[in-house]
């Protein structure tokens, strides 16, 4: 399988639950991100990593915890969320922090906390 | 720091009609610009991306955009739009300092009507 895949592709919980999105990439690229975008507001990036280190947090509450254990392989734990982190979140790599081939997104997990 | 408007949120057309989406970007360094389509449910792809060279640039699908360094805008174009063209469309630009970061604007919704 080639690109980049999200699961699950849609998530209700509460707000007292925990959860993981997961993001995976078979292009061997360098460089994962978690960007959220919500409904009338343009896609807020949220974490950067390279080589799985993270280099980029964007005030990002501690509510959202990324985890990189390989270049391949992204996740977003999830706990104790509010109504308003209901958002898609989208999943994207590039090959190096350049940035100049773009990004290669994922399908996104359609979250919603109720 | 970099930011980009998409100055027309909404944008209908009739089928086979020529179409303009405009994008403005400022930044203090040289960028990168892009262009990415969003079909419902779906993640972001992306159509075309100038780097440098010549300011006319081809993408997928018919699309074309002009980068334009002294208007700094990268406006996309198409000659004769499809249905399937009915998507949301970004602008995202991207500097030179190899933090990986793009900056999206607020998407341009393309309707294309029969």
């Amino acid at each position: 399988e080639t690109g980049v895949t999200q699961t699950p592709r849609h998530l209700v919980m509460g707000m007292t639950n925990k959860k993981s999105l997961k993001c995976e990439q078979h292009l061997g690229h360098n460089a994962m991100y978690w960007y959220k975008q919500s409904a009338k507001k343009p896609l807020e990036l949220m974490f950067v990593y390279n080589f799985k280190e993270q280099t980029e947090n964007n005030s990002v509450p501690s509510r959202f915890s990324p985890e990189c254990p390989n270049s391949s392989h992204l996740f977003l734990h999830l706990h104790t969320l509010q109504p308003e982190d209901s958002a898609l979140y989208l999943c994207a790599s590039s090959q190096d922090l350049s940035a100049m081939g773009g990004y290669t997104f994922g399908s996104g997990t359609r979250l919603t906390v109720v | 720091a970099q930011s980009v408007t998409q100055l027309d949120s909404q944008v209908p057309v009739f089928e086979e009609a020529p179409v303009e989406l405009r994008c403005n970007y400022s930044s203090s360094v040289s960028v990168y610009l892009f262009w990415y389509v969003q079909y419902p449910n779906q993640g972001l792809q992306l159509l075309l991306k100038y780097l440098s060279g010549s300011t006319l640039v081809k993408g997928i699908n018919g699309f074309e955009a002009e980068f334009n360094k002294s208007q700094t805008s990268f406006h996309l174009r198409k000659p004769s739009v499809h249905i399937s063209d009915t998507a949301e469309y970004f602008c995202a630009v991207s500097d030179y300092g190899n933090t990986g970061k793009l900056i999206f604007g607020q998407g341009t919704t393309l309707q294309v009507k029969p």
